[in-house]
């Protein structure tokens, strides 16, 4: 079975915290994603990875950074955490052509 | 990447077909039609996708109509564990960077 896990289901950390949040598939999928999800603001990219060592600025790159140094970890970064980084983070794996794999989500609460 | 139309929410009896639809009338000669959906805390989750002929899999059927301006996504008999939010996306099919998440339509399957 396909899996796509992520470090931690819930996590709250204080304003100004640094927070990682990692993302690890077991598929050797090329494509690796992160997204946000937000009460009617449905799932916003974030940034995506289409390689090792490559990275893509999302539609919401601000306040965020990523690292991919192996092609089955893609990592999120919140340099500085701030309260409207509040949100459930959901990070995800395809193949060049295929569907994306989502992971369970990570849902951070910044105080 | 083509727009999509869903309705808000559906309601649907347990054991009868849901029929959630999906208008694309933007759509391209290479653009497929991917359907996902989101369990209530859970990371969304790929159904089927197509280009122009029907497909079915184990988990739903998908009509789309000749002019390939909308589509319907079948499932054959909707249990309570079927609710969920079903996103319909439209989009290249090596462009997975691309998917873009709408509000999606939430169903309600009732006992």
């Amino acid at each position: 079975d396909v899996k796509v896990t992520q470090s931690s289901r819930y996590l709250v950390k204080r304003t100004g915290e640094k927070v990682f949040l990692e993302c690890v598939q077991d598929m050797d999928h090329e494509n690796m994603f992160w997204y946000r999800q937000d009460p009617g603001l449905g799932l916003r990219l974030i940034y995506f990875s289409y390689d090792v060592k490559m990275k893509e600025k999302g539609d919401i790159p601000e306040g965020y950074s990523v690292s991919r140094e192996k092609k089955e970890r893609f990592s999120l970064i919140l340099e500085s955490a701030s309260t409207n980084q509040t949100s459930m983070y959901l990070c995800a794996s395809s193949t060049l052509e295929g569907w994306q794999y989502f992971g369970p989500g990570t849902r951070l609460t910044v105080t | 990447d083509a727009k999509t139309t869903q309705p808000t929410s559906m309601d649907c009896a347990e054991g009868r077909a849901a029929n959630l639809p999906c208008n694309h009338s933007t759509i391209s000669g290479n653009e497929y039609v991917y359907w996902y959906r989101q369990i209530h805390s859970q990371g969304p989750q790929y159904i089927i996708h197509g280009l122009k002929n029907n497909e079915t899999n184990e988990m739903a059927s998908l009509i789309i109509t000749e002019d390939r301006k909308s589509s319907t996504l079948i499932l054959p008999h909707a249990t309570l564990r079927d609710t969920a939010v079903y996103y319909c996306i439209v989009r290249v099919e090596s462009g997975g960077f691309k998917t873009i998440f709408g509000a999606g339509t939430r169903l309600f399957v009732k006992a």
